[in-house]
């Protein structure tokens, strides 16, 4: 069975700054099948990137997924406050179940 | 627009059973995918079950297989997850999803979810 892990636990930075998140696969895995995710405390999840590069619609272009194998990242170029919160990466494919990471939490300084 | 709206959400005890329910609008609810997703208090999310687009597939997390059912009536465009003999750690917030899962264009991801309905699962 596959796990993801992602890196960091949490994340402190400025309103301004370049945020990268990790997210690794203990083996490799389609890219088709990860997507990105952004959670407000005390909302629902909102669909940030599918194919580990495509931007969902509706999503700012600072925000990019890149990666391929074991290893994908999520990058935002520079933070907004609205950017607060916890994110997830999730591996799709063609058996479920349908494995979370166990998420980063951004807050700012 | 699209909507999903979660209830059924309660305090049950230990062993208990509940339904829960997730009223769609603003698609076509049956050229869909649908899930169920979890979130314990403090914790992250897990995936729990999925259902395709006429019911005919099923999918479950081995937490719950055995114990919950997902359904879905198209001609009510609504979702149902139906749980029994539930245990403590089943407490959490019940999310629906709209899954788009597309073998052939590769596209797999959740594009819209509920704000969802909290089962707490105590005596």
């Amino acid at each position: 069975e596959i796990v993801l892990t992602q890196s960091p636990g949490t994340l402190s930075l400025s309103p301004g700054e370049r945020a990268t998140f990790s997210c690794w696969a203990s083996q490799s895995v389609n890219s088709n099948y990860l997507a990105w995710y952004h959670q407000v405390p005390g909302q629902a999840p909102r669909l940030l990137i599918r194919g580990a590069s495509t931007r969902a619609t509706g999503v700012p272009g600072r925000f990019s997924g890149s990666g391929s194998g074991t290893d994908f990242t999520l990058t935002i170029s520079r933070l907004e406050p609205e950017d607060l919160g916890l994110y997830y990466c999730q591996l799709y494919g063609r058996s479920p179940p349908y494995i979370f990471g166990q998420g980063t939490k951004l807050e700012f300084k | 627009e699209v909507y999903l709206v979660e209830s059924g959400g309660d305090l049950v005890q230990p062993g208990g059973s509940l339904r829960l329910s997730c009223a769609a609008s603003g698609f076509t609810f049956i050229n869909y995918w649908m899930a169920w997703v979890r979130q314990a208090p403090g914790k992250g999310l897990e995936w729990v079950a999925n259902i395709n687009q006429d019911g005919s597939a099923k999918y479950y997390v081995d937490s719950v297989r055995g114990r919950f059912t997902i359904s879905r009536d198209n001609a009510k465009n609504s979702l149902y997850l139906h749980m029994h003999s539930l245990r403590p750690e089943d407490t959490a917030v019940y999310y629906c999803a709209r899954e788009v899962l597309n073998h052939i264009l590769e596209d797999y991801y959740a594009d819209f979810w509920g704000q969802g309905t909290l089962v707490t699962v105590s005596s």
